[in-house]
């Protein structure tokens, strides 16, 4: 099946800080999706993106599917925005997701 | 209202017991998917369904059962629990999309948290 990496595993942030987060994936992939859990643990979409780029906000997140990768931008963070961010990714007419690891995300007043 | 709900949100179970976990939506999405999240192993995938006579095996089905009584919703049940089975346990709705292209992006449940002692 399909590996998802995402890194770091870790981030602590000050509020307005920006970051990246990096999900890699080991197969060519029609699908995928970036998610947050909260810390009440509600799994949130962010975005779908195969491929390409979207903006919602202070996020914005890239996929290079020639390449295997998707970034995910979180600008001007804020504390709200804390939890942990998972990518998943699937493949085929009929995809299931595979999920990665997740990031955890703390950022602090 | 909550578009995909589950029920109980809370569960203590003793080994050996039979526990069914319900999920129930209003989206009017065909495709249901069960999936359980341990710490520090993302999400798994224990079953899905892409319509209501449609059934298929996850990653890791052993243990498990499910019943999709009607488009809106899909049962999760463990005929015998055991320890190792505790964990949060998700439903997930998607859709193929109807603006175009192909989305289905998937909307989560709030979860179950379930212990078996």
């Amino acid at each position: 099946g399909i590996q998802v990496e995402q890194s770091p595993p870790d981030l602590i942030l000050q509020e307005g800080a920006n970051s990246t987060l990096r999900c890699n994936f080991s197969d060519s992939v029609n699908n995928l999706q970036w998610f947050h859990q909260n810390p009440w643990g509600q799994l949130i979409n962010l975005f779908y993106i195969p491929s390409g780029t979207k903006q919602n906000g202070r996020l914005s997140a890239t996929t290079v599917a020639t390449e295997r990768y998707s970034l995910l931008y979180i600008s001007s963070s804020q504390t709200t925005d804390s939890g942990v961010y998972f990518c998943a990714v699937g493949r085929g007419a009929n995809s299931k997701l595979t999920f990665g690891k997740g990031i955890t995300l703390s950022v602090r007043p | 209202d909550a578009d995909v709900t589950q029920t109980p949100r809370n569960r203590i179970t003793k080994t050996g017991k039979r526990i069914m976990l319900e999920c129930s939506q209003t989206k009017g999405h065909d495709r249901m998917y069960w999936y359980r999240q341990d710490p520090g192993l993302g999400l798994r995938l224990i079953y899905y369904s892409f319509d209501v006579k449609d059934i298929n095996k996850g990653e890791i089905s052993d243990g498990y059962s499910v019943s999709r009584q009607a488009q809106a919703k899909f049962s999760l049940s463990l005929e015998s629990a055991i320890p190792n089975q505790t964990a949060l346990y998700f439903c997930a709705t998607s859709d193929l999309g109807t603006s175009g292209g192909f989305t289905d992006t998937q909307y989560f449940g709030p979860g179950t948290r379930l212990t078996v002692l």
